[in-house]
């Protein structure tokens, strides 16, 4: 089935410096989605990119994605300390059965040493 | 409310007994996710509402499990006969509708013994 992965499972960075997450998945898609989570608890959106995108900004956060490759990364830059936290990525089905089911990675563990 | 709401936030369960889980999700919002998160893993697809549709149930891992929703309102997630396995974070999403970004509760703590 349909999943994304993502690439590092973990990264440790210092303060101000960039983090590149990456993301693979396997089938069409609609969108992209990435979130962060604390805590093991509730995820938080951060940004959707649509499958006829290939790049988007939002504050530091900038996501590409590459649809020949499959593929979108999820850049931070000038991370801070509070950055630590989960990221994950989920596609949004195109087609079959269950159009519009979000479909979630395993992960990458972020940690922003101060 | 303003969010999605999750009830309850933890609970203990002895093996073998059922569970009920509950999810209000933002009003208006026509899809609903239920995910499994066992610690540090990633989220387990479970089941998908979307309006009137037949939901997507294709995650579920065993008929012990099962989810209901009422029109575009609340959804239960119930376990039956709990086995250990079965301790997780349970999240629920919900979205105005598919193709939109989802917002999250804040999950269920559930902890079999």
């Amino acid at each position: 089935s349909q999943q994304g992965e993502e690439d590092p499972q973990a990264l440790s960075i210092q303060e101000g410096e960039n983090a590149t997450m990456n993301c693979s998945y396997k089938t069409s898609i609609n969108n992209l989605q990435w979130y962060r989570q604390n805590s093991g608890r509730g995820l938080v959106h951060l940004i959707l990119i649509r499958s006829n995108e290939r790049e988007k900004h939002s504050g530091r956060l900038r996501v590409t994605l590459d649809t020949s490759k499959k593929s979108s990364s999820l850049l931070i830059t000038a991370s801070r300390a509070a950055d630590t936290a989960s990221y994950f990525c989920a596609t949004d089905d195109a087609g079959g059965t269950s159009y519009g089911k979000l479909t979630f990675g395993q992960g990458t563990i972020l940690t922003v040493h101060p | 409310g303003a969010g999605v709401s999750q009830s309850p936030s933890n609970k203990v369960t002895e093996k073998g007994k059922d569970v009920e889980l509950r999810c209000d999700p933002i009003s208006g919002h026509t899809a609903l996710y239920w995910y499994r998160q066992r610690l540090g893993q990633g989220l387990e697809f479970l089941i998908y509402f979307q309006g009137n549709s037949a939901p997507d149930k294709s995650g579920l891992p065993s008929d012990r499990f099962s989810a209901e929703r009422t029109g575009e309102s609340v959804s239960t997630l119930t376990i039956q006969r709990t086995q250990q396995e079965d301790s997780a974070v349970y999240l629920c999403a919900s979205s105005r509708t598919h193709r939109r970004s989802a917002f999250f509760g804040q999950g269920t703590r559930l902890t079999v013994v």
